[in-house]
């Protein structure tokens, strides 16, 4: 099966770059998608198709995709990005959806 | 603003079933596939299972085939996932989800505050 692999955990300070990677076989080929899930909250989508924002997510959030590893970058990181992120992609091979393991942003 | 609003989550034994029901609104149900996740406590998020518009298309993951069941009434603006079979693995909280646009596999850019379900002896 697909398998997505992301950092357990990410530690920036206030005003820093966050940078998330998610790594996986043959990513070039996928669409990515970013989710923001805080504590006791549904998911949030802040990035879909690798690089494109949703209407009402800040510019602070960006993706980017190089060869198979994807990031998601938080530029002028707040307290309130503190949260876990997980990518997400369609597998054509298995018509299954994918997430790779998450990452906690501590700020 | 579209709404998901998920119910029928509960307390069940192992092997029992249970139907969680997921009622949409303000947008063209009809239109757009349906998803389900889940997310046991304290791990990550796992997807469950999709279903296209029409319902000519079902997907699900392995660990719930033949035993999960994912179906929708487009006049009733509800999606539905019916559970057979009950396993403590399948604990967790599920979601319904919308995928962004219509006609694909697409992120899910609306999603409902979930239901819980939990399965223990």
């Amino acid at each position: 099966s697909y398998v997505l692999t992301q950092p357990p955990s990410v530690s920036v300070a206030s005003g820093q770059t966050a940078r998330i990677s998610c790594g996986g076989n043959k990513l070039s080929f996928k669409n990515v998608h970013w989710y923001q899930q805080k504590p006791g909250l549904a998911p949030v989508l802040v990035v879909y198709d690798d690089d494109e924002r949703p209407s009402g997510i800040p510019g602070r959030f960006s993706g980017s995709k190089s060869g198979n590893t994807a990031t998601l970058t938080v530029s002028r990181v707040e307290a309130g990005d503190e949260a876990d992120y997980y990518c997400q992609v369609w597998d054509h091979d298995t018509d299954h959806w994918v997430f790779g393991g998450g990452t906690k942003l501590t700020v | 603003e579209v709404q998901l609003v998920e119910s029928g989550g509960g307390l069940v034994k192992p092997g029992e079933s249970l139907r969680v029901s997921c009622e949409a609104s303000t947008f063209n149900f009809s239109d757009y596939t349906m998803n389900w996740f889940r997310q046991a406590p304290g791990k990550g998020l796992e997807w469950v299972s999709s279903i296209t518009g029409s319902s000519r298309h079902k997907f699900y993951t392995d660990s719930v085939k033949g035993r999960f069941t994912i179906f929708r009434d487009n006049a009733k603006n509800s999606l539905y996932l019916q559970m057979h079979s009950l396993r403590v693995e399948d604990t967790g909280l599920y979601y319904c989800a919308r995928d962004r646009a219509v006609s694909g596999a697409y992120a899910s850019d609306n999603w409902g505050q979930g239901t819980r379900v939990t399965v223990s002896s």
